[in-house]
């Protein structure tokens, strides 16, 4: 039962554009939402976050966008660089519950020249 | 300041055997979370360890089990390994509590079971 989704396995943009990535979440306990990034051979590395009272948080070229009643979240960079090329991983976790993290199976962002 | 630390990076192991993986977290973190990540998929939550006791058990048989120590740091043990439980083994750490979303993860352990 995978709770936290994100359909798109791979995503490629160019250079300044803007890179939008997608996740969906069934479980309507889920009251905090989180962006992790990761490069080959290291851990996830946090990015952004949100809390489920909120629809918009925003942190320098990275804003995280929620829509609770589609269950939907999306992150979005602007502009684009090649040093944002990672595997996106969207997590999800239940009041009072905050170490239990439910990830995604994350997407493949390439940022091209 | 040191991120999280976890030992060995990797371990090659025979199946039915025993494995110990490692944890130092983030100084002054005195919550530890493991997950495990198989190639693919998202890593998958294992437990947690918050003040040295267990504070949350994700779908994982008896087989695995772990504990953690006066300093923070944390072990993760896991008996009779089977091929399936090939992955990459992370460790998180954080404040604790139960609002301290933002969990730090170290590089991880790559586990193969031959």
């Amino acid at each position: 039962d995978q709770q936290v989704k994100q359909n798109s396995p791979s995503l490629s943009v160019q250079e300044g554009r803007i890179s939008i990535l997608n996740c969906d979440y069934t479980n309507s306990m889920f009251d905090y939402f989180l962006w992790y990034k990761k490069y080959p051979a290291e851990g996830p590395t946090f990015l952004i976050s949100i809390s489920s009272i909120k629809d918009k948080n925003e942190d320098g070229r990275f804003t995280v966008f929620l829509n609770k009643s589609a269950k939907h979240l999306s992150l979005h960079i602007v502009p684009s660089q090649p040093g944002d090329s990672a595997v996106y991983f969207c997590a999800a976790s239940v009041a009072g519950t905050a170490s239990k993290l439910t990830f995604g199976t994350g997407t493949r962002l390439q940022v091209t020249l | 300041d040191a991120g999280v630390t976890q030992s060995p990076t990797h371990l090659i192991k025979t199946r039915g055997q025993h494995v110990t993986l490692r944890c130092s977290p983030i100084s002054g973190h005195k919550s530890v979370s493991w997950y495990q990540q198989v190639l693919g998929q998202g890593p998958q939550f294992i437990f947690q360890y918050y003040e040295k006791e267990e504070r949350g058990r994700g779908n994982f048989p008896d087989r695995f089990s772990a504990r953690q120590f006066p300093n923070y740091s944390s072990e993760l043990n896991v008996n009779a390994l089977l091929l399936g439980d090939s992955a990459l083994y992370l460790c998180a750490s954080s404040l604790g509590g139960p609002s301290s979303y933002e969990q730090y993860f170290g590089p991880g352990t790559r586990l193969t079971v031959t």
